[in-house]
């Protein structure tokens, strides 16, 4: 069965620096996501991506995220200067169609900043 | 902006029926979907409803309301292995993207 993964699962690393977490959606899927998972709480929106291009992002989503596709199977989240607060499980998803319908969420990576 | 609110937590005996209920506050609707989240685990879609009624998939089965606003999903012939923590998520028509609520969490009894 078709799944999206990501890596790496655990990622420790040091207030400031720079992290790229990676994804690669499943293959026939059009719409990308990336959520983040606080310890204990919510599942949060933070940026869907279509057509190479980003099609909404949450307040959360500031200028120190950003996304890409560099090819034609990987989706990935950059975080350039990472806080304390960035420490979550972040979650990518994607969907066949759009956000109407079933999105397939891979098992996350678990980012600590230290 | 969007709101959901359910319950924090819900507890139910196993064999026994649950209902988790979810109130939703949008600008625009294009639907109601629900996910199941097992501690350490990703989200998995568990239904989606668009329109008014009742879908049911095996032991599951979800209930829509637009005119309310209003949702549940219903959890049937409960297993152990259903402890877990349950979603609503709605998506506004004019944005593409998934809100999520805060989660209920199910324990199960046995």
């Amino acid at each position: 069965e078709p799944e999206v993964t990501q890596t790496p699962s655990h990622q420790v690393t040091q207030m400031g620096q720079e992290v790229i977490l990676r994804c690669v959606p499943i293959s026939n899927h059009l719409y990308f996501y990336w959520y983040r998972q606080i310890l204990g709480q919510k599942v949060e929106f933070l940026v869907s991506f279509y057509n190479n291009e980003i099609s909404e992002k949450s307040e959360i989503f500031d200028d120190q995220f950003s996304v890409e596709r560099p090819d034609g199977s990987n989706f990935t989240l950059k975080i350039r200067s990472t806080k304390l607060e960035d420490s979550a499980m972040y979650f990518c998803a994607s969907s066949e169609v759009d956000a109407s319908t079933e999105a397939f969420f891979g098992q996350g990576t678990r980012l600590t900043v230290v | 902006g969007q709101s959901l609110e359910q319950p924090s937590e819900v507890t139910a005996v196993e064999g026994a029926i649950v209902q988790i209920n979810c109130t939703y506050q949008t600008s625009g609707f294009y639907g109601l979907s629900w996910y199941q989240q097992h501690d350490g685990g990703a989200p998995t879609f568990l239904s989606y409803n668009a329109l008014d009624g009742l879908e049911e998939t095996g032991r599951f089965s979800s209930f829509l309301s637009r005119s309310d606003s209003y949702g549940y999903l219903l959890l049937q012939e409960l297993q152990m292995k259903d402890s877990a923590s349950y979603f609503c998520a709605v998506r506004d028509r004019r944005d593409d993207k998934i809100i999520f609520g805060k989660g209920t969490r199910l324990h199960i009894l046995p």
